[in-house]
């Protein structure tokens, strides 16, 4: 059974600090990364994906991936209380997302 | 604007009766996908299409069917639909850029309850 796995959280941190979610997979033929934002009662919205290991930067999100660990993360600097939300980790055996399984996701709190 | 719709947004519907919720998108997307979302087990990949014609059982595919006849409709179709397929239903597409920059979109979600 293909898994991810994601602590449930939640994740609580003051506002203006780093926020680190972190995620483990087990399938080692997975190619593709994928991190998305899901507020309450909103639709998931993709902010990073990653394909190889080392770390890849957007803004204010970073993912890190090492396929040697299985493990990928996402460091949100500078949080704001925007960004209060679960995050969800996907892992898909390809690219462009084909089958794709996803983590529980990990909810955090950015507090003002 | 970048879109993806499903309809009906809610449904309650009753033990066998079939129903279908339909999935749009206008990105010419080849990829779409269908996951159902549990507390606690969250999204669960139900089918996926690469293209036209071309689709695959996700890990829940038990209980529901899909046809991609054209490229922007994904429905998704519940022939005798049980009261273990409540749950919130969202629709995706998505493509990859080479490995560059991914773009996927879900849609708003339909939450659908059978009693």
């Amino acid at each position: 059974q293909k898994e991810v796995e994601q602590n449930s959280g939640p994740l609580s941190v003051p506002e203006g600090a780093i926020a680190s979610l972190n995620c483990t997979y087990s399938d080692r033929g997975s190619q593709s990364f994928f991190w998305y934002r899901q507020y309450s009662g909103k639709s998931p919205e993709l902010i990073m994906s990653i394909y190889s290991n080392g770390d890849k930067e957007d803004g204010r999100f970073t993912a890190q991936l090492n396929k040697a660990s299985q493990y990928v993360s996402l460091l949100i600097r500078d949080s704001q209380p925007s960004d209060s939300a679960t995050y969800l980790c996907a892992v898909s055996l390809n690219t462009g997302g084909f089958k794709t399984i996803f983590g529980a996701g990990t909810r955090l709190f950015v507090k003002a | 604007e970048a879109q993806v719709t499903q309809n009906p947004r809610y449904l309650i519907t009753v033990t066998g009766k079939k129903l279908t919720v339909t999935c749009s998108q206008n990105m010419n997307h080849e990829y779409m996908s269908w996951y159902r979302q549990d507390p606690g087990l969250g999204l669960r990949q139900i089918y996926y299409s690469m293209n036209v014609e071309v689709t695959d059982k996700g890990d829940v595919p038990e209980g529901y069917k899909v046809s991609r006849k054209e490229k922007r409709n994904f429905p998704l179709i519940l022939e005798s639909p049980s009261p273990n397929q409540t749950s919130l239903y969202f629709c995706a597409s998505s493509f990859s850029h080479l490995r560059g920059r991914e773009s996927s979109y879900f849609g708003p979600g339909t939450r659908l309850t059978v009693t």
